[in-house]
Order: C-alpha cells, then sequence, then structure tokens
C-alpha cells in the first residue's frame, strides 16, 4: 500500500507570494493533518481534515488555510507569505479521526516526507 | 504553551548499548502517545504506540514505558544500532484534544559504531 504522498517537494517563493500544498493520504484512510516543523519548533499542529470538513485548527493566522476533497485528498494554502513561513510542511493520515471526547483506541497518523518551502 | 517536552536535544550512545529517551508532558487529559522517528528530508516514521491503559509496550528492540504519576514517558532502544540515528519525536493526544497531536521538540540520538 503506497504512502502518504506530498507535492511538491520543495518550493521557493518570495515574500507576499501565496502557495498551495498537496497531500495524498494512504488508501482508505479519510483524516488528514497538517503540521509546520520549524527548527527547535517540533512539529506544530495546522489543522486537521475529515469528510471534507476542518475538525480541528491550531494556533495560526488565517493566512493559513486548507481543504480537503470527497477522494480524501487535502490542501493547504499559505497566502501574503512571510519570511517566517520557511518551514517543513508535514501531512499526516489516519484511518478516521478520533472524536473530541472519544474513547481509544487512538487511531496512528502516518506522515509523507513533507514540503520544504522557503521564503525569500 | 509546550504541552509535551523533551528536555534532551542529544543523545549520544555506544552501538550495542540503550539508548533511553525521555518525554514529559502537562495535560493530565493526554491517554495515548506515540513515539517517531525522522530522519533528514524524510517525514517522522511510526515507530510504537502505547495507550494510557497500558504502562509498557514492547516492538522488537524498542520499548515504551508510561508513568501516568509522573506524566512521563521514556522509549528505549536496546541494543543500539547506528541505523538508529536519527531525530526521534514523542507525540500526545487526549480525549479532549479530538485528533490533534501535541509533539515533543525532538531528541537528536546518535549511536556511535
Amino acid at each position: 500500500k503506497a504512502g502518504v504522498t506530498q507535492t511538491p517537494r520543495y518550493l521557493i517563493k518570495t515574500r507576499g507570494q501565496q502557495v498551495t500544498l498537496s497531500c495524498s493520504p494512504i488508501s482508505g484512510h479519510r483524516s488528514v493533518s497538517w503540521y509546520q516543523q520549524t527548527p527547535g519548533q517540533g512539529l506544530q499542529f495546522l489543522f486537521e481534515y475529515f469528510s471534507e470538513t476542518q475538525r480541528n485548527k491550531g494556533n495560526f493566522p488565517g493566512r493559513f488555510s486548507g481543504r480537503q476533497f470527497s477522494n480524501s485528498r487535502s490542501e493547504m494554502n499559505v497566502s501574503t507569505l512571510e519570511l517566517g513561513d520557511s518551514a517543513l510542511y508535514l501531512c499526516a493520515s489516519s484511518l478516521v479521526p478520533r472524536l473530541a471526547g472519544g474513547h481509544l483506541p487512538q487511531e496512528t497518523q502516518y506522515f509523507g516526507p513533507g514540503t520544504r518551502l522557503l521564503v525569500l | 504553551d509546550q504541552q509535551v517536552k523533551q528536555n534532551s536535544p542529544s543523545l549520544s550512545v555506544q552501538e550495542g548499548r540503550i539508548s533511553i529517551l525521555n518525554c514529559d508532558y502537562t495535560n493530565s487529559m493526554f491517554d495515548y502517545f506515540l513515539w517517531y522517528k525522522k530522519y533528514p528530508a524524510e517525514g517522522p516514521t511510526f515507530l510504537i504506540s502505547i495507550s494510557s491503559i497500558k504502562d509498557k509496550n514492547e516492538d522488537g528492540r524498542f520499548t515504551v514505558f508510561l508513568n501516568k504519576s509522573a506524566k512521563h514517558l521514556s522509549l528505549h532502544i536496546v541494543p543500539s544500532q547506528p541505523g538508529d540515528s536519527a531525530v526521534y519525536f514523542c507525540a500526545a493526544s487526549g480525549r479532549d484534544t479530538g485528533n490533534q497531536f501535541y509533539f515533543g521538540t525532538g531528541t537528536s540520538l546518535t549511536v556511535i559504531p
């Protein structure tokens, strides 16, 4: 079974531009989460999608947005890029999401290789 | 507010010895924990998980221990191999976080041949 794929793998943009990143989850997985990784910061949660609906959102400005399609593929968009947006953007998929307040077992999230974005 | 902390940025271990990576958390609602391994320019690879109903989970050379009262978990790798050299992240989620995982900042493990 193919893993999570992300495109493009590398991207260079300039300040003020916008960018769209794509993620295809593992076949059969319906939940997609996005994370930003910067040096020394670990992985910061951006948002999560399930059934084409954003279910959870991290503490990021409105310039960061996303969507999910009926085939579970997801895109995230960053508008008006800033230098600080330079990071590795990771997508993770799981079979189904755990509902807030839901009981175990928790579905494991599997990560794609990431898209490295450099903003100049 | 960093709810999951890995206080050791790096760790060096001799090949064949035990590697112990530590992780602390603050949210008492966390009940599911994961360890990931990450090589440069790659996404994190899932290693092992543990739920709060257990205090130990083992998978080959990897064992995760959970001490709920101390809000602490650790990953033991025995024996350590040079191929284990990578950055290790712990992650946690809970009933109040839905599907959102909180990650530590990672520990870079170097296994010396």
